[in-house]
């Protein structure tokens, strides 16, 4: 079935540096993406999203970069904190339901 | 502060119980949502409501069941029909298609 999955399940980084997370989707109808932020022990925060219209979104230290051609979407958090440590998950609503597909997620460490 | 609030935040019950979480939202969303999420997983959707008094079911439905009289509340109750209830439990509300979710930040049920 149509899935959403990520590439990574585990990603350190030295604070600082940058770091890339990326997700591969097979839906060729899905036209939003959203990522989420989620800490231990808490429910997940919305972090950014984009639409298909666009191949690129900037946030606050983050981007969502987004390839249609090959399915495939990133995060990129800039100067990783410790904050940052965290499960990140991306998801698509899969169309137009209203159901948000979520992949297995990647957990970012960041090293100090 | 608008916000979605779970409680409780952790619950024990013995097999063969039926346990009902509460789930409020003040956002004024019209959908809601119940998600399971196990140890290093994604998340699964267990029930959705568009609209109060409507709901559908979601991937893994069997052995819960959830009533939408409300707007603001949508209680997910796990029956003894749930053959693995021991999970962290996540609710969620969006004000409609194709817009991020807002999470709770979960309750943890242990069954023993």
């Amino acid at each position: 079935g149509e899935s959403v999955g990520l590439h990574l399940p585990t990603l350190s980084v030295q604070e600082g540096d940058n770091s890339i997370i990326n997700c591969a989707y097979s839906n060729s109808a899905s036209d939003y993406f959203i990522w989420y932020k989620q800490e231990s022990g808490k429910g997940p925060q919305f972090i950014i999203d984009i639409r298909s219209n666009m191949d690129k979104r900037q946030g606050q230290r983050v981007t969502v970069l987004l390839n249609k051609t090959v399915k495939h979407l990133s995060l990129q958090i800039a100067a990783t904190q410790p904050g940052d440590s965290a499960v990140y998950f991306c998801a698509d609503p899969q169309g137009s339901s209203y159901k948000l597909i979520f992949g297995s997620g990647t957990r970012l460490l960041v090293r100090p | 502060d608008g916000g979605i609030t779970q409680s409780p935040k952790y619950l024990f019950r013995k097999e063969g119980q039926n346990v009902t979480l509460s789930c409020e939202q003040n956002l004024n969303h019209d959908a809601m949502y119940w998600y399971r999420q196990d140890p290093g997983q994604g998340l699964r959707l267990i029930y959705y409501s568009q609209i109060v008094n409507d709901f559908q079911k979601g991937d893994i439905a069997e052995g819960y069941s959830v009533s939408r009289e409300k707007k603001e509340s949508f209680p997910l109750t796990v029956t003894s029909a749930q053959k693995n209830p021991t999970a962290f439990y996540l609710c969620a509300s969006n004000p409609g298609q194709n817009s991020p979710l807002h999470f709770g930040n979960g309750t943890r049920l242990t069954v023993t």
